[in-house]
């Protein structure tokens, strides 16, 4: 059974930092694209990054983009999500989910549970 | 970026309606669209994708079709359990995108 589950969430002042993490287990995480996707409280949901298999290829929104960075150990099983310079707007709900194996199309098979970012000033 | 844009924003059926949600896209995405089902407090589940392909595991009720800017998700006879709000995604570029969901209350 696949199974992904972040950690790292929590209550951060105006301007910290926050590093995310999300366990993968029950398949080849070394062979799966993998994404951040965010939901503020109450709203829809944000793409935040996106990360090849191998590590080398990152993408992100640019609501994010110079302020987070994606990265991934594929001998831990991990996906990770280093939060610097964190605004009230990162105040949500951040999934870690599983891109299709080959990468494209770019959707999301899998979710975790999430984890809840508190930005306050 | 791609634009999506999902209605009705809400809609209340009876158990045993037949529901439908459209979803379009402010440009062409072939097929690569996606639905999604979450429920409250939940993760999003994965339901179609590539516009009409069903993921393992969901119910044959759900069927979704459409193509180029224009696609829809039908719910064939709405069941106690897929009360809940409903995303489409264009997986064609990045970034992903996401319509603004729609909730499925009951009536």
């Amino acid at each position: 059974e696949v199974q992904l589950v972040e950690s790292g969430g929590g209550l951060v002042q105006l301007g910290g930092a926050l590093r995310l993490s999300c366990a993968a287990s029950g398949f080849a995480f070394s062979s799966y694209e993998m994404n951040w996707v965010r939901q503020a409280p109450g709203k829809g949901l944000e793409w935040v990054s996106y990360i090849s298999s191998s590590g080398e290829t990152k993408f992100s929104a640019d609501s994010v983009k110079g302020r987070f960075t994606i990265s991934r150990d594929n001998a831990k099983d991990s996906l990770y999500l280093q939060m610097n310079s964190l605004r009230a707007e990162d105040t949500a709900f951040y999934y870690c989910a599983r891109g299709p194996l080959g990468g494209y199309p770019y959707y999301f098979d899998s979710w975790g549970q999430g984890t809840l970012v508190t930005v306050s000033s | 970026d791609i634009q999506m844009t999902q209605s009705p924003s809400s809609v209340s059926a009876f158990v045993g309606d037949r529901v439908t949600i459209t979803c379009r896209a402010s440009e062409g995405i072939a097929r690569w669209l996606s639905w999604y089902q979450q429920k409250p407090g939940k993760a999003p589940n994965l339901l179609i994708y590539a516009a009409s392909s069903l993921q393992s595991g969901v119910p044959s009720r759900f069927s979704g079709s459409g193509s180029g800017t224009d696609f829809t998700l039908t719910i064939s006879s709405l069941q106690a359990e897929d009360f809940a709000t409903y995303y489409c995604q264009q997986a064609n570029t990045l970034p992903p995108t996401f319509g603004g969901g729609t909730k499925v209350e009951i009536k």
